[in-house]
């Protein structure tokens, strides 16, 4: 199974600032995606990302495939409170196995 | 259109005591998966159906889980004995074909004390 660092596991910044999560492998992803999960609430998908170099955006939220594709960001700008949340990345387990690998995620708090 | 339900919510047992969680995928979603979140660590793959096969049953930890998907609608995940470990957050996903956008459930906690 290819493993997914995330970081940084926390960070709590305040509302209008720009910040930028990363997930990193060193094995190579045909894809990568993003969650966003509150509590009580299972993981529900941003964005996937497939091709390497590609950039996404989802209003305020930046998101970028490294070249290698192991790598992604996501680039949040002028924070809202709204923003909190823990946002996982996530690939294919690889090697023919199914289902997703996970990163351990980061706990974004926004606050006001 | 109704998403992924689990039930319980929450669950608490005792050490050897069996429990059952429940899944109901999106009607028409062929693909359910298994994942569980163990406190500290990521969420990890269990297993994958398609309709009623088991097509992948990798990251199931050991034969106390059992997992079926009879008829392939709902899906039931025993622990039979639970242990201590087998405590964490347990969710189900469903997709329509392979590849496709997984749903998530909100997930089951489970305690085993």
């Amino acid at each position: 199974t290819q493993l997914l660092e995330q970081s940084p596991q926390f960070l709590s910044i305040q509302e209008g600032e720009n910040l930028t999560v990363y997930c990193n492998s060193s094995s190579v992803f045909s894809s990568l995606q993003w969650y966003r999960q509150e509590p009580g609430e299972g993981p529900v998908l941003l964005v996937t990302v497939v091709t390497g170099g590609e950039v996404k955006k989802l209003k305020r939220l930046t998101f970028q495939f490294g070249d290698a594709r192991k790598d992604s960001s996501l680039h949040i700008t002028a924070a809202q409170p709204g923003d909190t949340g823990l946002y996982l990345c996530a690939g294919p387990r690889g090697g023919g196995a199914d289902g997703l690998t996970f990163g351990k995620g980061t706990h974004l708090i926004i606050q006001p | 259109e109704a998403g992924v339900t689990q039930f319980p919510s929450h669950s608490v047992i005792e050490k050897g005591q069996t429990v059952t969680l429940r899944c109901d995928p999106i009607s028409g979603h062929d693909n359910l998966y298994w994942y569980r979140r163990v406190m500290g660590k990521e969420i990890k793959f269990l297993l994958h159906f398609v309709k009623e096969s088991k097509q992948d049953e990798s990251g199931m930890p050991n034969n106390r889980f059992l997992a079926e998907r009879t008829g392939g609608t709902y899906s039931t995940l025993k622990v039979q004995p639970a242990e201590l470990e087998d405590s964490g957050v347990y969710f189900c996903a469903s997709s329509q074909d392979l590849g496709d956008t997984q749903y998530f459930g909100p997930g089951t906690r489970l305690t085993v004390l």
